[in-house]
Formats: C-alpha cells, sequence, structure tokens
C-alpha cells in the first residue's frame, strides 16, 4: 500500500537555526498537509497546501514557517529561527481530495524536532 | 473555526470488552469525520470513516456512529484486544483542513 515518508525521523537542533523537514506523498494525491503533535497533546493543523500555494494555513504557522514543493515528489517544511516550544512531532499528509469532500487524510510516520 | 472535543482522554477496559470514545464538533458544515489509531512512534492511520449522510457504519469489531443533529459522533470498539492499545483520535473536515480531538489513550488489559 503506497504510504506518506517522511525524513528525518528525528532532527535536533540549536535555537535559532533553520531546520527544513521533508515529507514525500503518495503519488497521486494533490493536498498536502502539515500537523505539529506536542508530547501528549492534540494532533494541530498547521497548513494545507494545493496547486502549489498554501490553501488554508492557522494561527500556528506564521511567518517562521513555510512550505514547499520544490520538485514533482517532495514536500517540505521550513522553521526559520527555532525556537525552544517548536520541538514536537511534525506529520506530513496527503489526500486524493479537500478533507470536507470526503477524502482521508493519509500521515506519515512524522519527524521529531528537538530544540535544544 | 471548527472545535472538537473528545472524551474521555485515557480509557483502560479488560480485554474482551467493550470500549467506547465520544466526540463532539462545532461546525455544523462538517460533513465528514475519520477516526485515526496512533501507535506508539507512529502517524496516524485511518481505521474507519463516516459520512454526513450516514448514521452508523461498521466494520468487523469496529463501528461508529454519527448524530448530525446532536453534532457528536462516537466509536465503538468490541471485543478488544491488546493490540487495540493505542492513542485514538477522532476528527472533523472543515472546509480545507481537518481539526482533531485531544485523543483517547486505550489500554487494553489481558
Amino acid at each position: 500500500e503506497p504510504e506518506v515518508t517522511q525524513t528525518p525521523s528525528h532532527q535536533v537542533t540549536q535555537m535559532g537555526q533553520e531546520v527544513i523537514l521533508r515529507c514525500v506523498p503518495i503519488s497521486n494525491h494533490l493536498y498536502f498537509y502539515w500537523y505539529r503533535q506536542i508530547l501528549g497533546q492534540k494532533v494541530e493543523f498547521l497548513v494545507s497546501f494545493y496547486n502549489n500555494e498554501i490553501s488554508e494555513k492557522s494561527e500556528i504557522f506564521d511567518d517562521q514557517f513555510s512550505v514547499e514543493r520544490p520538485d514533482g515528489s517532495n514536500f517540505t517544511l521550513k522553521i526559520r529561527s527555532t525556537k525552544l516550544e517548536d520541538s514536537a512531532m511534525y506529520f506530513c499528509a496527503s489526500s486524493e481530495g479537500w478533507p470536507d469532500n470526503n477524502s482521508p487524510l493519509h500521515f506519515g510516520n512524522g519527524t521529531r524536532l528537538t530544540v535544544t | 473555526g471548527e472545535n472538537v472535543e473528545q472524551h474521555p482522554s485515557t480509557l483502560s477496559v479488560q480485554e474482551g470488552d467493550s470500549a467506547v470514545i465520544k466526540c463532539t464538533y462545532s461546525d455544523s458544515a462538517s460533513n465528514y469525520f475519520p477516526w485515526y489509531k496512533q501507535e506508539l512512534g507512529k502517524g496516524p492511520q485511518l481505521i474507519i470513516d463516516i459520512r454526513s449522510n450516514v448514521g452508523e457504519k461498521k466494520d468487523q469489531r469496529i463501528a461508529v456512529t454519527l448524530n448530525k443533529t446532536a453534532k457528536h459522533f462516537s466509536l465503538h470498539i468490541t471485543e478488544t484486544q491488546p493490540e487495540d492499545s493505542a492513542v485514538y483520535f477522532c476528527a472533523a473536515a472543515w472546509v480545507r483542513d481537518m481539526r482533531f480531538g485531544a485523543g483517547t489513550r486505550l489500554t487494553v488489559k489481558p
């Protein structure tokens, strides 16, 4: 069964540094998402992306964050000037259609980001 | 925006018993409600979903019910097994994203 893959599985960075989290969505999916999960807490929406542009973003997704689809297979999340509170598990997801069109999201196994 | 509330936060049952997890949502326009299971160190995995034009859906030991009038939906797991132990999340589809409940940690004791 096709799956969403994320790299790296664990990223450790120093406060103030920039990180790029990488995702390869399922190949025939056109809608992409990033979510984050702080340890023991709920899965929080960050951003959705379609047709090479952001479709929706949450209040968490401020100017510190950016997303990009640099080629036909990768989808990246960049976090500039990382803060301690950015430490979390970041999940990439993809879907065939929009969620309100009854399309389930398929998630990767996440990247655990630790900011020291 | 959509707000999804989920209860209980933890649930412990004996193997073979049933488990029920309940969620409510705020936006009456939401029309798609998936349930995800998250095992340690992994991403959420879809286990069942229900659309707004359906009141109940069953898949082997798992069933989901939806009450659109009351804006709540529930996950029912029957004949629980130790491998059902995980964190379960409900979600509601809202416009171009999906909002999740806070999760229920289910422990099935052998």
